[in-house]
């Protein structure tokens, strides 16, 4: 199965800062890959798929890039409602599989 | 507005079963792939199962060992997972999900005795 890695594990950030979070394949899944917020006690949410398509409602702020095996979600100015945890997802291939996330806190 | 409403979660005990639901709706259901996703409590996102848009392909993750069964019914926009011998590491939110597109808001399964 393709391994994702994300990092960093925790980045502190504060208000109106840009944030950049980063996420690595163990191959190639092309450009099938999504980000996902999940605030606490909420369902997950998702944000960016075709590695730099945002999903419907989703404030221009969040912008993902990359392609291959090199992924990063960029926040270019946090909110406070954006601290949360970020995975990545790869859907190039089945089992579908995610990042262990990375939690964007004050 | 696409929407993906789950149901069917509950407290069972060890080697019972479950069947959850999902109500999809704003999008053209029988066209798309499915997948089923948990995530156990303070734990990351684990795949469960998938369906092909017309239910004739299925896959599961390897810890499902038979025990699940991905189904749909196009005709009523909903899937289901059925779930016999269940363990407490099944315990977990359960997500219906349309890659590309959205998750449902997840049914809780708790397994203990």
């Amino acid at each position: 199965e393709i391994v994702m890695t994300q990092s960093p594990a925790t980045l502190s950030v504060s208000p109106g800062e840009r944030a950049t979070l980063s996420c690595r394949a163990s191959q190639s899944v092309s450009s099938n890959l999504a980000w996902i917020q999940q605030k606490p006690g909420q369902a997950p949410r998702l944000l960016i798929f075709g590695a730099a398509t945002r999903a419907t409602g989703i404030p221009a702020r969040f912008s993902g890039s990359g392609s291959g095996r090199e992924f990063t979600l960029t926040i270019s100015s946090l909110q406070s409602e954006d601290f949360a945890v970020y995975y990545c997802q790869q859907y190039s291939d089945w089992p579908l599989t995610f990042g262990g996330g990375t939690k964007v806190e004050i | 507005e696409v929407q993906l409403v789950e149901s069917g979660g509950g407290l069972v005990q060890p080697g019972g079963s479950l069947r959850l639901s999902c109500a999809a709706s704003g999008f053209t259901f029988s066209s798309y792939w499915m997948h089923w996703v948990r995530q156990a409590p303070g734990k990351g996102l684990e795949w469960v199962s998938r369906i092909a848009s017309d239910g004739s392909t299925t896959n599961n993750a390897d810890f499902v060992k038979g025990r699940f069964t991905i189904s749909r019914d196009n005709a009523k926009n909903t899937l289901y997972l059925q779930m016999n011998s269940l363990t407490v590491e099944d315990t977990a939110m359960y997500y219906c999900v349309r890659v590309e597109m959205g998750w449902g808001q997840g049914t809780m399964v708790t397994v203990s005795s």
